[in-house]
């Protein structure tokens, strides 16, 4: 079945820098879905990709999907204290059964 | 519009007990699909329901099951509780399933 890979576990950096997560499918994906979850909180839907090579921009945020359409990454520039929280990738292969990554957990000191 | 509403918002049971979970989605949303969050095992996928036929389920044992109504609520029940069921049971919706989800804030259930 379908595999996904999401890395790092765990990124801890300082207000200011740079923050990077991937995601890998072991399958060809027909989309692929970022969510952010903050500490206690519920996951929140950031955005989705859905054509190869495709890369959007929200703010900070540049969310790419890979030619192949199986891997993708979200980089954040220069982190705030209010990107803190674990990154989803939820990749779709076409049905109607969305499995999520194990998720990025960001720490960020001021 | 509303969100996603989930009820309760906490639950307490006892092993052998059984449970059951609501979810109201958005109006106009009639995929509903629901996960269980656990510390070590993230985000695992339960079931999914649109139209009230469920269209696809996760690999959990036969003690978890839901349904659909027509207006688009669903229920999840988790007979026969054991101590692992402790968790948060997050629902999603979305218009018709595969793509953009909005998460209710879940329900926390524990189980003693």
């Amino acid at each position: 079945g379908q595999q996904v890979m999401q890395i790092p576990q765990y990124q801890h950096v300082q207000e200011g820098e740079d923050f990077t997560t991937y995601c890998k499918s072991s399958t060809t994906l027909s989309n692929i879905q970022w969510y952010k979850q903050r500490p206690g909180g519920h996951p929140v839907f950031l955005i989705q990709l859905v054509k190869s090579g495709e890369v959007k921009k929200q703010k900070r945020l540049t969310f790419q999907f890979g030619e192949a359409k199986k891997n993708s990454s979200l980089h954040i520039t220069a982190t705030q204290t209010t990107d803190v929280g674990t990154y989803f990738c939820a990749p779709n292969t076409g049905g109607f059964k969305t499995i999520f990554g194990a998720g990025t957990r960001l720490f960020v000191k001021a | 519009k509303a969100g996603v509403t989930q009820t309760p918002r906490y639950l307490i049971k006892t092993r052998g007990q059984q449970v059951t979970l609501s979810c109201s989605p958005i109006s106009g949303h009639r995929s509903v699909s629901w996960y269980q969050q656990t510390p070590g095992q993230g985000l695992q996928f339960l079931f999914e329901y649109f139209s009230e036929t469920q269209r696809n389920k996760g690999n959990f044992p036969g003690r978890f099951s839901g349904r659909q109504f027509s207006n688009s609520r669903s229920e999840m029940n988790v007979s026969t509780l054991e101590l692992g069921d402790s968790a948060l049971y997050l629902c999603a919706s979305s218009l018709a399933g595969g793509a953009g989800y909005t998460f209710g804030s879940g329900t926390r259930l524990t189980v003693v």
